[in-house]
């Protein structure tokens, strides 16, 4: 079966650090991946998504990047934290239309 | 433009009840529709999802149902217990490139089970 995995489950970060958090899956070849944020009480935004090494899709502009080095692993990043980055990052993978979600990493940038 | 938005933000069922919750979407070309669960501090979980040619799909005491004459989409809970309380999210595929989906969610609606 397939397994997302997500680390670290949670980040407490300075503004003005860097970022990196990765997202890998199990199970499954060339899966499709997303990178979500959500807002606390609100819903799920689309940040990134990607359907091959190297194939990155920006939906939103922002202060982050994504990277997708191996075909199972997907990398969230940033160079330097905003506050405006705190949330919830959820990372997902598909083999088609159906979206499965890791654990979530829960960052705070003060 | 594409949205996805629930009628209730609440709702407060007692324990072995039924609880519908309620969805509408604005985009009538989406094909795909998938319910998830999200308990605090977790990432949502899939719960049941439908595709545009069905109206109604079982599961283990769910029951989604969709409406495309009026764009809605309900989730129908049966013999509510405490284990679900959580945030129901709906998710509406709004494209689907033939290789990649892209799901727009609602912002979903948190179902407290009281005793």
């Amino acid at each position: 079966s397939q397994t997302i995995h997500q680390w670290p489950a949670t980040l407490v970060q300075p503004v003005g650090s860097p970022l990196s958090l990765e997202c890998t899956v199990e199970g499954t070849s060339n899966p499709n991946l997303y990178w979500y944020r959500q807002a606390a009480g609100r819903g799920l935004q689309l940040l990134f998504y990607s359907v091959g090494i190297g194939q990155i899709s920006s939906e939103v502009p922002q202060n982050l990047s994504a990277s997708r080095p191996q075909d199972r692993q997907f990398i969230l990043s940033s160079k330097k934290l905003l506050l405006s980055d705190s949330g919830f990052y959820l990372c997902a993978w598909s083999a088609f239309d159906t979206q499965y979600f890791g654990p979530g990493t829960r960052l705070t940038v003060l | 433009g594409e949205s996805v938005g629930l009628h209730l933000p609440t709702l407060s069922v007692q324990e072995g009840d039924n609880s519908i919750i309620n969805c509408a979407y604005s985009n009538s070309a989406s094909d795909y529709f998938i319910w998830y669960k999200q308990e605090s501090g977790k990432g949502p979980q899939f719960i049941i999802d439908i595709r545009s040619n069905m109206d109604k799909r079982q599961g283990q005491r769910v029951t989604v149902l969709l409406n495309k004459t009026v764009k809605h989409l309900s989730l129908q809970i049966a013999a509510t217990q405490p284990g679900d309380s959580a945030v129901y999210f709906c998710a509406e595929n709004t494209q689907n490139t033939g290789t990649a989906s892209k799901l727009t969610f609602g912002t979903g609606t948190r179902l407290q089970v009281t005793l």
